[in-house]
């Protein structure tokens, strides 16, 4: 079965100081691993996916299937990234976007 | 509407009541999800429709839950014989449907058994 660990609950960080928000998991198949944020009183969204191989808000995660990991970094973290982080792995086949969700790891960047 | 919309926000029951959620999906979008979390938990995945069916209800923990989407658009979750222990907030998605789009949430049910 699918598992999806983030070792840290809370982190916190200095503002310019940087951040890595850690994600292991557990597969048998192809991975697709996405990073989710939450803000304070809003929805769940959408921060990046592995297969974009893009930096959102100067966020990055490099996929490491050697060491099954998919760490979120940013070089020089600010106030407003304070949010909760969820790592998640798309088990689903075809076009089924189910997903299997980490613990979370709350960020707090202080001032 | 411009996003996936949920209600209600807040629903307070009884244990052994029955309650039902409803999932506004955004317009267009045939995929939609329902997940529950706990809390201290991450989302956790219950069912998936795409269109009117179910086409994975592997996370629905036992009888007492169902969901349906007769039309292929607006879902509803339905909890028989509520316990303490439903207790949790739950989330909609929705999606266009293909392999690689994004499913964007709703803001939540929060639902408290007492």
């Amino acid at each position: 079965a699918q598992r999806v660990t983030q070792p840290e609950k809370l982190l916190s960080v200095f503002k310019g100081a940087p951040v890595e928000l850690k994600c292991n998991y557990s597969y048998s198949g192809s991975p697709e691993l996405f990073w989710y944020v939450q803000y304070s009183r809003q929805r769940l969204q959408l921060l990046l996916r592995h297969i974009s191989r893009e930096s959102i808000k100067g966020f990055t995660a490099d996929l490491n299937k050697g060491e099954t990991s998919f760490h979120l970094k940013k070089p020089f973290a600010q106030e407003e990234d304070s949010a909760m982080y969820y790592c998640a792995l798309r088990s689903g086949g075809g076009s089924n976007y189910k997903l299997t969700f980490g613990k979370g790891t709350l960020l707090t960047v202080n001032p | 509407g411009a996003g996936v919309s949920q209600t209600p926000s807040n629903k307070v029951t009884e244990k052994g009541k029955y309650v039902e959620l409803r999932c506004d999906p955004i317009s267009g979008h045939t995929a939609l999800y329902w997940y529950r979390q706990s809390l201290g938990q991450g989302p956790e995945f219950l069912i998936y429709f795409q269109g009117t069916g179910a086409a994975d209800d592997s996370g629905l923990p036992n009888d007492r839950f169902f969901a349906v989407r007769p039309e292929g658009s607006v879902s509803t979750l339905k909890i028989q014989r509520t316990e303490r222990g439903d207790s949790a907030v739950y989330l909609c998605a929705s999606s266009l449907g293909g392999q690689n789009t994004e499913a964007f949430f709703g803001q939540g049910t929060r639902l408290t058994v007492v």
